[in-house]
């Protein structure tokens, strides 16, 4: 899996959009971009993933650049319950191992 | 999505004692089970991936005769820790892939706080 770079931490206020970039330039061009989070003392949850087109779900937009080197997550209306830590994985899809998480980026979204 | 549960959510032990964690796929089979373990204010780490009717693989490190996992069939994957000791306090995350669909993406339980006294 190709190796991704993320902020550390980031804030938000609530309501705003919280736009969280991840670095992917070693992404192959079978390789997918994947986002995940995870709440306190809970299990990962996935939130959306996208190889080369920008991608909506109910939970968040996903832009990747043309050249897929990088991407940003974007929650739209930020809330409270949004603070969680985002984990942007590269891999490919219908892989047979395990999902690889790295540090990820602490979102704090505050009131 | 799926849903893949976990029991206990969380346990107490002493120390010395074996405990058993149960992952469940609720409404898909998985093929696949993988266990992770996280410390605070650190990311997910591997342990170990099974599938269903053989061995489980290990990762660098974790050793297979103190986690015990047996994934026995579609829906159920157990991971038993033997002789937990406090350095063995985590939360132990499972997730579950589900086999033969065209995308077979990973599902994730609530985890299992473990902590030995």
């Amino acid at each position: 899996d190709a190796k991704t770079t993320q902020p550390p931490s980031m804030d938000c206020a609530e309501g705003r959009a919280a736009n969280l970039p991840c670095n992917h330039s070693t992404i192959s061009g079978n390789e997918y971009v994947y986002w995940y989070r995870q709440i306190h003392s809970q299990g990962p949850q996935y939130i959306i993933h996208g190889l080369k087109n920008n991608e909506t779900n109910e939970m968040a937009s996903l832009i990747i650049t043309e050249d897929r080197k990088s991407s940003t997550l974007i929650l739209p209306h930020a809330t409270l319950r949004d603070t969680a830590v985002y984990y942007c994985i590269v891999r490919v899809r219908n892989s047979g191992y395990a999902l690889n998480f790295g540090k990820g980026t602490s979102l704090l979204v505050t009131p | 999505g799926a849903v893949v549960s976990q029991h206990p959510s969380r346990v107490i032990c002493k120390s010395g004692t074996s405990v058993k964690i149960e992952c469940r796929s609720l409404d898909f089979q998985a093929t696949t089970m993988f266990w992770y373990r996280q410390f605070p204010k650190q990311s997910l780490m591997l342990m170990a991936t099974s599938n269903e009717g053989s061995k489980a693989t290990y990762e660098q490190g974790v050793e297979k005769d103190k986690f015990l996992i047996n994934h026995a069939s579609l829906t159920l994957s157990t991971l038993t820790v033997t002789s937990a000791h406090p350095e063995d306090s985590s939360f132990y995350i499972c997730s579950a892939r589900e086999g033969g669909g065209a995308y077979n993406e990973q599902f994730f339980g609530p985890g299992t706080r473990l902590t030995v006294l």
